[in-house]
């Protein structure tokens, strides 16, 4: 079955400096889904990677499907303590099977003022 | 619009006893879903649903029940609940299984079981 890393699982920064967070899958994905989990709330959307090496960004956030479409990531540049929760990468579970959305096990980011 | 709406948002249960826990959406959506979520295991899918009418399991089904009689209405329900059952439960739903969508994720449920 399809088995969908995320890594690292926590990351502590200082404000100011980048973050990444890679999601590797083991099977080619029809697309991605990320979304960010403040602590104590629940997970909101944030993108959707659909094509081949396609990069997208918000404001400070870039979000990157690699070319073989098995990985993507997530750069935060100049973190903020606003960015501090969990993200999680969401591919459809088996790689493309419309319906179910797996998630990774997420990134917990800190930021240290 | 309210969006998910789940209730209730906390509650503690002795081993062995039932519940439901309720979701319902107002934004006439086709797909709906509930995860639960543990430290460290990310949301892991329980069970979905495509339409009033059909439900399917997802990676951990076991102990858990569902229906959809509504379209905006999608609970979940603990048969015989166990302390493994301790986790924070989500509801989410979308337009429709096709689409992907946005998840759109109620507020969350906090059990513990005893």
């Amino acid at each position: 079955g399809q088995q969908v890393m995320q890594i690292p699982q926590y990351q502590h920064v200082q404000e100011g400096e980048d973050f990444t967070t890679y999601c590797n899958s083991s099977t080619t994905l029809s697309n991605i889904q990320w979304y960010k989990q403040r602590p104590g709330g629940h997970p909101v959307f944030l993108i959707q990677l659909v094509k081949s090496g396609e990069v997208k960004k918000q404001k400070r956030l870039t979000f990157q499907f690699g070319e073989a479409k098995k990985n993507s990531s997530l750069h935060i540049t100049a973190t903020q303590t606003t960015d501090v929760g969990t993200y999680f990468c969401a591919p459809p579970a088996g790689g493309t099977s419309y319906g179910k959305l797996t998630f990774g096990q997420g990134t917990i980011l800190t930021v240290h003022p | 619009n309210a969006g998910v709406t789940q209730t209730p948002k906390f509650q503690v249960l002795k081993t062995g006893q039932s519940m439901t826990l309720q979701c319902a959406q107002d934004m006439n959506h086709e797909y709906m879903s509930w995860y639960r979520q543990d430290p460290g295991m990310g949301l892991r899918l329980i069970h979905y649903s495509v339409g009033a009418g059909i439900t399917d399991q997802g990676e951990v089904p076991n102990g858990y029940n569902v229906s959809r009689s509504t379209t905006e209405d999608f609970p979940l329900r603990l048969l015989s609940a166990a302390p493994s059952q301790t986790s924070v439960y989500f509801c989410a739903s979308r337009r429709t299984q096709q689409d992907w969508s946005p998840l759109h994720f109620g507020n969350g449920t906090r059990l513990t079981v005893t």
